[in-house]
């Protein structure tokens, strides 16, 4: 299995400029997360799918952010506009969560700058 | 504060001396997971333990937990310059309902 792919792997751009994040799940995997990592916030849980359903996404920061998961293999984390304070690595876990698994896989993530 | 909060933040050891990062959680958990992340890359997880488990192996990590103290600590036994990297420790509970909530990490330099 080729694990979680993400891309871009570096996406740089300017203040206001719409992003978009995308992620594909290891298959069979039914429930995926979205990361944000910087030095001063540290890891950060964004938002979570379970069976391609929003189930949790307080920790989406603002309106500015928005997930979607059309389907098992596909997800987009999409930053419009984006600001410079939203640079930071942006990682995409998958994981099969049925009794007690629980283990998360990790994409390479994107790291994402904003001028 | 976050669920898991590890300790030390930092830690530095020469190469073949064991490492020992502690991780402490507030709420009850049903269990606890510890991951390594080398610089730039995602996470990778290393080992989980159950809350009615006290200690597991695997290769040269040790992972005990004590639920009464709510705490938990990952021992890297005859380390290499390889084991490099920032480990967290994540908890799932009843009350996180299927996410884990990650600490911030403890960041170990092994010196060859």
């Amino acid at each position: 299995d080729a694990g979680v792919i993400q891309s871009p792997r570096h996406e740089v751009t300017e203040m206001g400029q719409e992003v978009t994040l995308r992620c594909k799940p290891i298959s069979g995997h039914n429930s995926l997360f979205w990361y944000r990592q910087t030095m001063m916030r540290g890891l950060e849980l964004l938002i979570y799918f379970n069976n391609n359903v929003p189930i949790d996404d307080s920790g989406m920061p603002e309106d500015r952010f928005s997930a979607k998961m059309p389907n098992a293999s596909f997800s987009t984390l999409k930053i419009q506009p984006s600001e410079p304070r939203d640079s930071a690595v942006y990682f995409c876990a998958s994981s099969f969560r049925a009794g007690q698994h629980y283990e998360q896989y990790f994409g390479p993530g994107t790291r994402l700058t904003v001028t | 504060s976050q669920q898991g909060e590890e300790d030390p933040q930092a830690l530095s050891i020469q190469e073949g001396e064991n490492a020992t990062m502690n991780c402490s959680y507030k709420t009850s958990i049903n269990n606890l997971q510890w991951y390594r992340q080398n610089s730039g890359r995602g996470l990778v997880h290393l080992i989980l333990i159950r809350s009615n488990e006290r200690e597991k192996h695997s290769g040269r990590l040790r992972v005990t937990l004590d639920t009464s103290k709510k705490s938990s600590s990952l021992l890297i036994t005859a380390s290499r310059a390889a084991d490099t990297a920032s480990y967290f420790c994540a908890t799932d509970s009843n009350t996180n309902a299927g996410k884990s909530t990650f600490g911030d990490g403890t960041t170990l330099t092994v010196k060859p």
